[in-house]
Protein backbone atom coordinates (compact mmCIF):
# COMPACT_ATOMS: atom_id res chain seq x y z
CA UNK A 1 0.00 0.00 0.00
CA UNK A 2 0.93 3.34 -0.58
CA UNK A 3 2.10 5.43 2.54
CA UNK A 4 3.67 9.26 2.64
CA UNK A 5 5.87 10.19 6.01
CA UNK A 6 6.91 13.37 6.40
CA UNK A 7 8.99 14.52 9.42
CA UNK A 8 9.69 15.94 11.97
CA UNK A 9 6.04 16.63 13.06
CA UNK A 10 7.24 20.04 15.22
CA UNK A 11 9.85 21.91 15.24
CA UNK A 12 10.84 25.71 16.45
CA UNK A 13 13.34 27.24 15.15
CA UNK A 14 15.28 30.49 15.47
CA UNK A 15 15.39 33.18 13.00
CA UNK A 16 18.37 33.09 10.64
CA UNK A 17 18.72 29.59 11.25
CA UNK A 18 18.41 26.81 8.56
CA UNK A 19 15.97 24.47 7.76
CA UNK A 20 15.16 20.83 6.40
CA UNK A 21 11.70 19.17 5.99
CA UNK A 22 11.65 15.89 4.53
CA UNK A 23 8.67 13.96 2.99
CA UNK A 24 9.25 10.13 1.36
CA UNK A 25 6.50 8.12 -0.47
CA UNK A 26 6.42 4.87 -0.13
CA UNK A 27 4.78 1.92 -2.76
CA UNK A 28 4.65 4.07 -5.81
CA UNK A 29 7.22 4.70 -7.96
CA UNK A 30 7.56 8.34 -9.89
CA UNK A 31 4.80 10.31 -8.01
CA UNK A 32 4.32 13.98 -8.21
CA UNK A 33 4.80 15.54 -4.97
CA UNK A 34 3.61 18.77 -3.71
CA UNK A 35 4.72 20.93 -0.43
CA UNK A 36 1.73 23.29 0.95
CA UNK A 37 1.93 25.92 3.32
CA UNK A 38 -0.82 26.48 5.63
CA UNK A 39 -1.28 29.83 7.82
CA UNK A 40 -3.28 29.03 11.32
CA UNK A 41 -6.93 29.28 10.33
CA UNK A 42 -6.37 29.66 6.58
CA UNK A 43 -6.07 27.69 3.17
CA UNK A 44 -3.22 25.85 2.00
CA UNK A 45 -0.78 27.51 -0.32
CA UNK A 46 1.17 25.80 -3.03
CA UNK A 47 4.33 26.36 -2.89
CA UNK A 48 6.63 23.83 -4.93
CA UNK A 49 5.72 20.75 -7.12
CA UNK A 50 7.69 18.54 -8.65
CA UNK A 51 6.56 15.43 -11.15
CA UNK A 52 10.41 13.89 -11.49
CA UNK A 53 13.96 13.27 -9.82
CA UNK A 54 15.36 16.81 -10.07
CA UNK A 55 12.68 18.79 -11.58
CA UNK A 56 11.34 21.51 -9.51
CA UNK A 57 8.51 24.17 -10.04
CA UNK A 58 8.04 27.03 -7.91
CA UNK A 59 4.42 28.51 -7.16
CA UNK A 60 5.33 31.67 -5.42
CA UNK A 61 8.86 33.34 -4.86
CA UNK A 62 9.72 33.34 -1.26
CA UNK A 63 12.64 32.68 1.39
CA UNK A 64 12.41 28.34 0.81
CA UNK A 65 13.82 26.45 -1.67
CA UNK A 66 12.92 22.44 -2.73
CA UNK A 67 14.87 19.39 -3.67
CA UNK A 68 13.79 16.10 -5.42
CA UNK A 69 17.38 14.08 -4.78
CA UNK A 70 15.42 10.50 -5.23
CA UNK A 71 12.26 9.18 -7.04
CA UNK A 72 10.60 9.37 -3.78
CA UNK A 73 12.00 11.75 -1.90
CA UNK A 74 11.12 15.30 -1.48
CA UNK A 75 13.06 18.04 0.60
CA UNK A 76 11.85 21.41 1.47
CA UNK A 77 14.54 23.66 3.20
CA UNK A 78 15.58 27.36 3.61
CA UNK A 79 19.04 28.61 4.25
CA UNK A 80 17.91 31.90 6.90
CA UNK A 81 14.36 31.55 8.69
CA UNK A 82 12.29 34.31 8.39
CA UNK A 83 9.38 34.76 10.96
CA UNK A 84 6.90 35.12 8.15
CA UNK A 85 8.05 31.07 7.35
CA UNK A 86 6.40 30.19 10.67
CA UNK A 87 3.53 27.71 9.85
CA UNK A 88 2.20 24.24 8.84
CA UNK A 89 4.09 22.90 5.80
CA UNK A 90 1.97 19.51 4.27
CA UNK A 91 3.80 17.14 2.20
CA UNK A 92 1.04 15.58 -0.88
CA UNK A 93 1.40 12.97 -3.49
CA UNK A 94 -1.05 12.36 -6.35
CA UNK A 95 -2.62 9.25 -6.28
CA UNK A 96 -3.93 7.32 -9.57
CA UNK A 97 -7.48 9.07 -9.28
CA UNK A 98 -6.12 12.46 -9.01
CA UNK A 99 -6.44 12.76 -4.66
CA UNK A 100 -3.79 13.73 -3.02
CA UNK A 101 -2.47 11.74 -0.29
CA UNK A 102 -1.23 14.17 2.31
CA UNK A 103 1.52 13.61 4.88
CA UNK A 104 0.46 14.51 8.62
CA UNK A 105 2.38 17.53 8.51
CA UNK A 106 5.24 19.51 10.30
CA UNK A 107 3.82 22.36 12.55
CA UNK A 108 7.30 25.02 12.49
CA UNK A 109 7.41 27.86 14.38
CA UNK A 110 10.29 29.99 14.14
CA UNK A 111 11.85 32.38 17.18
CA UNK B 1 -6.67 30.51 -13.83
CA UNK B 2 -8.60 27.77 -11.68
CA UNK B 3 -9.89 29.29 -8.56
CA UNK B 4 -11.94 27.96 -5.65
CA UNK B 5 -14.53 29.66 -3.49
CA UNK B 6 -16.26 28.91 -0.13
CA UNK B 7 -18.18 31.65 0.61
CA UNK B 8 -19.09 30.30 4.68
CA UNK B 9 -15.83 30.47 6.92
CA UNK B 10 -17.68 29.31 9.31
CA UNK B 11 -20.79 27.16 10.59
CA UNK B 12 -22.26 25.31 13.03
CA UNK B 13 -24.68 22.13 13.32
CA UNK B 14 -26.56 20.59 15.55
CA UNK B 15 -25.79 17.01 16.52
CA UNK B 16 -27.78 14.66 14.26
CA UNK B 17 -28.99 17.47 12.42
CA UNK B 18 -27.52 18.19 8.10
CA UNK B 19 -26.02 20.41 7.31
CA UNK B 20 -24.68 21.60 3.67
CA UNK B 21 -21.14 23.27 2.95
CA UNK B 22 -21.14 25.52 -0.04
CA UNK B 23 -18.26 25.18 -2.88
CA UNK B 24 -18.56 26.96 -6.65
CA UNK B 25 -15.76 26.83 -9.00
CA UNK B 26 -14.15 28.58 -12.39
CA UNK B 27 -12.60 26.65 -15.02
CA UNK B 28 -12.57 26.17 -18.75
CA UNK B 29 -11.61 22.33 -18.45
CA UNK B 30 -14.12 20.14 -18.86
CA UNK B 31 -12.47 17.23 -17.68
CA UNK B 32 -11.81 17.38 -14.21
CA UNK B 33 -12.17 16.39 -10.47
CA UNK B 34 -13.79 17.78 -7.29
CA UNK B 35 -12.89 16.80 -3.61
CA UNK B 36 -13.74 17.27 0.11
CA UNK B 37 -11.37 17.26 2.34
CA UNK B 38 -11.78 17.39 6.21
CA UNK B 39 -9.05 18.85 8.74
CA UNK B 40 -9.81 18.36 12.32
CA UNK B 41 -7.72 19.75 15.28
CA UNK B 42 -5.06 17.06 14.44
CA UNK B 43 -4.90 18.95 11.32
CA UNK B 44 -3.83 15.83 8.97
CA UNK B 45 -5.93 16.26 5.42
CA UNK B 46 -8.61 13.42 5.02
CA UNK B 47 -10.53 12.96 2.18
CA UNK B 48 -13.60 12.62 2.21
CA UNK B 49 -15.28 12.64 -0.79
CA UNK B 50 -14.27 12.92 -4.55
CA UNK B 51 -16.53 13.75 -7.53
CA UNK B 52 -15.38 13.65 -11.64
CA UNK B 53 -16.95 15.81 -13.63
CA UNK B 54 -18.09 13.56 -16.12
CA UNK B 55 -20.26 11.61 -14.02
CA UNK B 56 -23.68 12.94 -13.60
CA UNK B 57 -24.44 11.07 -10.81
CA UNK B 58 -23.73 12.62 -7.61
CA UNK B 59 -20.97 11.16 -4.99
CA UNK B 60 -22.13 9.31 -2.02
CA UNK B 61 -19.95 7.79 1.09
CA UNK B 62 -22.18 6.93 4.29
CA UNK B 63 -23.30 10.26 5.53
CA UNK B 64 -21.74 12.40 2.73
CA UNK B 65 -23.25 13.18 -0.23
CA UNK B 66 -22.52 16.11 -3.16
CA UNK B 67 -24.47 18.26 -4.79
CA UNK B 68 -22.97 18.42 -7.78
CA UNK B 69 -23.93 21.10 -10.54
CA UNK B 70 -21.65 20.95 -13.45
CA UNK B 71 -22.74 24.18 -15.04
CA UNK B 72 -23.56 26.14 -12.52
CA UNK B 73 -20.11 25.15 -11.37
CA UNK B 74 -21.24 24.32 -7.69
CA UNK B 75 -20.20 21.53 -5.43
CA UNK B 76 -21.96 21.35 -2.14
CA UNK B 77 -21.14 18.73 0.89
CA UNK B 78 -23.99 17.70 2.88
CA UNK B 79 -23.25 16.06 6.06
CA UNK B 80 -26.29 14.29 7.25
CA UNK B 81 -26.66 13.09 11.11
CA UNK B 82 -24.14 15.35 11.81
CA UNK B 83 -21.87 13.74 14.83
CA UNK B 84 -19.13 15.23 17.42
CA UNK B 85 -16.16 13.94 15.30
CA UNK B 86 -17.06 15.81 12.28
CA UNK B 87 -15.91 19.16 13.60
CA UNK B 88 -13.11 20.17 11.54
CA UNK B 89 -12.31 22.94 8.95
CA UNK B 90 -13.39 21.63 5.56
CA UNK B 91 -12.05 22.76 2.30
CA UNK B 92 -13.30 22.33 -1.34
CA UNK B 93 -10.81 21.34 -3.94
CA UNK B 94 -10.50 21.00 -7.85
CA UNK B 95 -7.90 19.39 -9.91
CA UNK B 96 -7.59 18.99 -13.55
CA UNK B 97 -5.47 16.98 -15.98
CA UNK B 98 -3.30 19.90 -16.91
CA UNK B 99 -3.08 21.40 -13.15
CA UNK B 100 -2.72 20.87 -9.79
CA UNK B 101 -4.53 20.61 -7.05
CA UNK B 102 -6.41 24.48 -6.21
CA UNK B 103 -8.43 24.99 -2.45
CA UNK B 104 -10.81 26.90 -1.54
CA UNK B 105 -10.50 29.17 1.69
CA UNK B 106 -12.06 26.26 3.62
CA UNK B 107 -15.43 26.06 6.39
CA UNK B 108 -14.94 25.88 9.48
CA UNK B 109 -17.79 23.14 10.78
CA UNK B 110 -18.74 23.39 14.48
CA UNK B 111 -20.89 20.49 15.35
CA UNK B 112 -22.18 20.81 18.93
CA UNK B 113 -24.03 18.64 21.41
Amino acid sequence: SQTIHQWPATLVQPVGSPLSLECTVEGTSNPNLYWYRQAAGRGLQLLFYSVGIGQISSEVPQNLSASRPQDRQFILSSKKLLLSDSGFYLCAWTAENYGYTFGSGTRLTVV
Amino acid sequence: AQTVTQSQPEMSVQEAETVTLSCTYDTSENNYYLFWYKQPPSRQMILVIRQEAYKQQNATENRFSVNFQKAAKSFSLKISDSQLGDTAMYFCAFISVRNDMRFGAGTRLTVKP
